[in-house]
């Protein structure tokens, strides 16, 4: 069964600090990696996404780092704001899937303090 | 709102009964989602429409879950004869082709 893992499960991060939140895949063969965010009472939206044969994304203040050798990935969060303060799932799309539904990571509760 | 749009927001219904809710997606968008979303996890995939064909079904979509999309425009999700285990928030999705999907806010259900 296709899997991804998430860690950490909460993070809590100062105003202005970095949060930094880590997923790992257990089968090759994924083509997309989005991070959502979801506030309370809302839908996931989608933050940013990578390809795999790009090792690093930036917008804004989000950056996902990709190592495709280590199957994992990482979101950082630069100069976090309290309004950040949402739950993060990353999720990886499945190669030749006609489809395109994801498989999600179990999520990171962020909280930033003011 | 030109956004994805699920309705009611919130069900509480008694075990045994039946529900059934509903997806609007953004208006042109020809593909269709369902997920659900237990506490403290991700979205899992239901189900997923292309116009009006269900082309794909997850296992977790068991024979008392049934997912329509008469005219390729909303959807409805059903459940029979609920179970305790069925308590979840049901995610609809849309999206025009492409990776990104574009989530409503959820139906929050409770089985008593």
């Amino acid at each position: 069964q296709q899997q991804v893992k998430q860690s950490p499960q909460s993070l809590i991060v100062q105003k202005g600090g970095i949060s930094i939140i880590n997923c790992a895949y257990e089968n090759t063969a994924f083509d997309y990696f989005p991070w959502y965010q979801q506030f309370p009472g809302k839908g996931p939206a989608l933050l940013i996404a990578i390809r795999p044969d790009v090792s690093e994304k930036k917008e804004g203040r989000f950056t996902i780092s990709f190592n495709k050798s280590a199957k994992q990935f990482s979101l950082h969060i630069m100069d976090s704001q309290p309004g950040d303060s949402a739950t993060y799932f990353c999720a990886a799309h499945p190669r030749d899937n006609y489809g395109q539904n994801f498989v999600f990571g179990p999520g990171t509760r962020l909280s930033v303090l003011p | 709102d030109t956004g994805v749009s699920q309705n009611p927001r919130h069900k509480i219904t008694k075990r045994g009964q039946n529900v059934t809710f509903r997806c609007d997606p953004i208006s042109e968008h020809n593909r269709l989602y369902w997920y659900r979303q237990t506490l403290g996890q991700g979205p899992e995939f239901l189900t997923y429409f292309q116009n009006e064909a269900q082309l794909e079904k997850s296992r977790l979509l068991s024979d008392r879950f049934s997912a329509e999309r008469p005219k390729g425009s909303f959807s409805t999700l059903e459940i029979q004869r609920t179970e305790q285990g069925d308590s979840a928030m049901y995610l609809c999705a849309s999206n025009a082709g492409g990776y990104e999907q574009y989530f409503g806010p959820g139906t929050r259900l409770t089985v008593t």
